[in-house]
């Protein structure tokens, strides 16, 4: 069965430091791979997916997420974080042809300081 | 383009009354959609797939009688939490993809709170 882990739970970071998130999934076929970022109380934003081609994958907000094939891994970075990047990010794969069937991690909260 | 909109964006009820919930794709039809779930600090839950239609498909522990889904339209589906129980205050998210779509597109969640 397919599955999505981040590993980290809580991450704090200072503002204008770097910032990476980890994902790794399990799954049989060839992932389609999501970054969504939540803020309190709110709904999904999608920051960034990959389908197929470049690995390297740009977003927006200035994120981007290289896809690894050989290390099921599909990380997420930001070279210098605002303070307004604190929120809980999940990664998903897509357990569906059409993309659009999502399993998410379990997310990772991030702080952010001044 | 591809708005999907979610009504109410909380509720509060009574224990044993029921709750509807409404998700609707504002600029494109949906053939399909999804409800999640998301308790406090804790992830999303598919709970079930919705095919404009026809009845839903649930996820292994979600109970059909009690999250009644209906997807009569290719704009809308929506979601009743019957005889609601204070375990079922949740945030509940829709998503909304179109046969043109390789992705789906999210509401932006409604809070219930069973009182």
């Amino acid at each position: 069965a397919q599955s999505v882990t981040q590993p980290d739970i809580h991450i704090t970071v200072s503002e204008g430091a770097s910032l990476e998130l980890r994902c790794n999934y399990s799954y049989g076929a060839t992932p389609y791979l999501f970054w969504y970022v939540q803020s309190p109380g709110q709904g999904l934003q999608l920051l960034l997916k990959y389908f197929s081609g470049d690995t390297l994958v740009q977003g927006i907000k200035g994120f981007e997420a290289e896809f690894k094939r050989s290390q099921s891994s599909f990380n997420l970075r930001k070279p210098s974080v605002h303070w307004s990047d604190a929120a809980e990010y999940f990664c998903a794969v897509a357990t569906s042809a059409a993309g659009n069937k999502l399993t998410f991690g379990g997310g990772t909260r991030v702080l952010v300081k001044p | 383009g591809a708005v999907v909109s979610q009504h109410p964006s909380w509720v509060i009820c009574k224990s044993g009354t029921s709750v509807k919930i409404e998700c609707r794709s504002l600029d494109f039809q949906a053939t399909t959609m999804f409800w999640y779930r998301q308790f406090p600090k804790q992830s999303l839950m598919l709970m079930a797939t919705s095919n404009e239609g026809s009845k839903a498909t649930y996820e292994q522990g979600v109970e059909k009688d009690k999250f009644l889904i209906n997807h009569a339209s290719l704009t809308l589906s929506t979601l009743t939490v019957t005889s609601a129980h204070p375990e079922d205050s949740s945030f509940y998210i829709c998503s909304a993809s179109s046969n043109f779509n390789t992705e789906a597109f999210f509401g932006q969640g409604t809070r219930l709170t069973v009182v």
